[in-house]
């Protein structure tokens, strides 16, 4: 069985300040992980994706994302934060079989002035 | 825009219902997934569909159906509606439906059971 935890459910950040939104995951199976975005009112938008070539992802906006097995661990990271980053975040893991997507709970960032 | 399209934006019912949610998947894309999104719950699939057949269920209701047609959109029925129904139905594609693609969101039908 895989699952996804996303540890915080909210966190705050100052304008240019350094993003890091936490994702550990379980899989039985070498996973495929994705950071997704919702704005609100919106759908889900892809922010990047982990499928082995690398370890080291990047995505849009200037997102980042490091797998580390070891620590089963896909944390996301921004330099620094911009007032537009303000969103709901999701981590989400794909195993071999199927295609359906196991999400994390969320976390929402904020970004003050 | 992701090229996904959902109809209506907005749904309100009551209590004991039926209504219908319609999906058109991007240009190309054969597979078809549905998502509910509630407080309670967070993200939860329900049904994905590849090309008119059905390929995986997850945590769908009995009340609840989905089909795909011929032209590849899909629609999700929802029946016998209670309170808790109440959600964003997300639809998603994707290109053949496999793990390592990206899965594309559409904006979603936000459902109120009254």
């Amino acid at each position: 069985a895989q699952s996804v935890t996303q540890l915080g459910s909210h966190v705050s950040v100052s304008e240019g300040a350094l993003v890091l939104l936490r994702c550990n995951y379980s899989s039985s199976v070498p996973p495929y992980l994705f950071w997704y975005v919702q704005y609100p009112n919106q759908g889900l938008q892809l922010l990047l994706k982990y499928t082995s070539a690398a370890t080291l992802v990047k995505g849009i906006n200037g997102f980042e994302a490091e797998f580390k097995k070891s620590e089963t661990s896909f944390h996301l990271t921004k330099p620094s934060a911009h007032m537009s980053d303000a969103a709901e975040y999701f981590c989400a893991v794909r195993g071999n079989q199927g295609g359906k997507l196991i999400f994390g709970q969320g976390t929402e960032l904020s970004v003050k002035p | 825009d992701s090229g996904v399209t959902q109809t209506p934006k907005h749904l309100i019912t009551a209590t004991g219902q039926r209504v219908t949610l319609r999906c058109s998947p991007r240009s190309g894309d054969l597979s078809v997934y549905w998502y509910q999104q509630s407080l309670d719950q967070g993200l939860q699939f329900l049904i994905q569909y590849y090309n008119g057949e059905e390929r995986a269920k997850g945590n769908i209701l009995e009340r609840f159906s989905a089909q795909q047609f011929p032209d590849l959109h899909s629609e999700l029925n929802l029946s016998s509606l209670e309170l808790g129904d109440s959600a964003l139905y997300f639809c998603a594609s994707s290109l053949r439906g496999q793990p390592i693609e990206t899965q594309y969101f559409g904006p979603g039908t936000r459902l109120l059971v009254l």
